[in-house]
């Protein structure tokens, strides 16, 4: 069956610019995770979709970091004036009902800021 | 301080050895356990849910003491396929998913 699925999976992107990432949960799954993840770190928890509603949104590190998921399904991770420091893997994961239980997670779009 | 934290090693070990790794979590509230394992370049993938009253799926045991906030994974007769980084993960107030830095295995021949 269909996992989670990132697009794209790789964005190169001038300093500056506004970039939006793409995830497709596993169908029927209610929670949605945004994580991104440095070279030889674990994942860094951004924000945590219950349905449509946002549950937790403490780990955005900023204002240019804004994430939607409008229909409870699709889910949009947005970055305005990207900077360097926001080079990283994004991971995006999906629950059956979230809540702490198990999650699965997509291959990441790899961003890289120039 | 990191509300999951674990020793990033790397442990080196032969073929067969066992090893033991160890993670401790911040919030006294949290419910849920796991250890996820992430090879090079890929995503995290589940490798077990850890209860207090331990976990065993074949060579891999988990173990929770939740009065010590510490999780455990132990991993008998080491295989070199199980070479990658093993996530330590707890579950946060709203539910959210923290996951700690890892913790790297490389099993030599």
């Amino acid at each position: 069956g269909a996992g989670v699925s990132q697009t794209p999976s790789n964005k190169v992107t001038e300093k500056g610019k506004y970039v939006e990432l793409r995830c497709d949960p596993i169908s029927g799954h209610t929670a949605l995770y945004w994580y991104r993840q440095s070279l030889g770190q674990g994942p860094e928890f951004l924000i945590y979709f219950q349905g449509t509603g946002a549950a937790d949104d403490s780990g955005l590190p900023n204002d240019r970091f804004f994430a939607v998921r409008p229909e409870g399904s699709v889910s949009t991770l947005k970055i305005q004036r990207t900077e360097r420091g926001d080079s990283a893997v994004y991971l995006c994961a999906s629950s059956p009902s979230g809540g702490g239980g198990q999650a699965f997670f997509g291959q990441g779009t790899r961003l890289t800021v120039v | 301080r990191k509300e999951v934290e674990q020793d990033p090693g790397p442990f080196n070990v032969p073929e067969g050895a066992t090893v033991a790794f160890n993670c401790t979590y911040s919030n006294s509230a949290s419910q849920s356990f796991f250890w996820y394992r992430q090879d090079c370049r890929k995503e995290p993938k589940l490798l077990m849910s850890v209860y207090s009253s331990g976990n065993e799926d074949g060579r891999f045991t988990a173990q929770l003491n939740r009065a010590s906030q510490y999780i455990s994974l132990l991993i008998r007769d080491s295989k070199l396929s199980d070479s990658a980084t093993y996530l330590c993960v707890a579950s946060g107030n709203t539910g959210k998913l923290i996951f700690g830095q890892g913790t790297t295995l490389q099993v030599k021949p």
